[in-house]
């Protein structure tokens, strides 16, 4: 069946680094891909996403890029700030939507100033 | 604009017993989906409801069930609870199937 991996966590910065969380995935299909970002008590908030092969998803400084070769949708941000901490999964669905959403086990961000 | 409400936040039940949680959906949508969060990982999908049908199910067994209410509210119903029940139940809202999901903040359901 179909799945998502992420990098495993907690994820430590310090404010203003680099930060790259690898997400690979596995379809039957060719499924849309999502970022979505959880803050402390609260649910699921879309962070971006793309819908076929080359797309480049971005939002709030957060950039991904579907690469159908490499099965791949890593999320990237030049420079993080504290207010970045939260855990973030990446997620699968078939449908331009998000239909049934597969989701990773999701990465912790912790930012320090 | 309303978002995604869910109640109760929290509820503790034992072994056996039933729970229902419920979910208002966000004004203009029709569409409900509800995934179980145990901790520590990611959702998973149990089922979404359009126009108040069952519209696909994840890998749950029959004792989780749900409604969808001509007001595009829905319910999640499970029956003789386990352990393993324990978890966050989230419920998210879109305006069609294939539309991007809104989620509420959950359901905290410990089982004891």
């Amino acid at each position: 069946g179909d799945s998502v991996t992420q990098m495993e966590g907690p994820v430590t910065l310090s404010e203003e680094a680099f930060l790259t969380i690898n997400c690979t995935y596995t379809a039957t299909g060719y499924p849309s891909l999502f970022w979505y970002v959880q803050y402390p008590g609260e649910g699921l908030q879309l962070l971006l996403k793309a819908t076929k092969a080359d797309d480049k998803g971005s939002n709030k400084g957060f950039e991904a890029t579907y690469r159908k070769e490499t099965t791949s949708f890593h999320l990237e941000k030049g420079s993080v700030q504290v207010s970045d901490s939260a855990v973030y999964f990446c997620a699968l669905s078939y449908g331009a939507g998000s239909y049934q959403l597969t989701f990773g086990k999701g990465t912790k961000l912790s930012v320090i100033p | 604009e309303t978002g995604v409400t869910q109640s109760p936040t929290h509820l503790i039940k034992t072994r056996g017993q039933q729970v229902t949680l419920r979910c208002s959906s966000q004004s203009g949508h029709n569409t409900v989906s509800w995934y179980q969060q145990a901790l520590g990982q990611g959702p998973q999908f149990i089922f979404q409801y359009y126009r108040e049908e069952e519209n696909g199910r994840g890998n749950f067994p029959p004792r989780f069930s749900g409604l969808q209410f001509p007001n595009y509210s829905s319910e999640l119903n499970v029956n003789a609870l386990e352990l393993d029940d324990s978890a966050l139940y989230l419920c998210a809202s879109s305006s069609g199937q294939d539309q991007p999901q809104h989620f509420g903040d959950g359901t905290r359901l410990s089982i004891l």
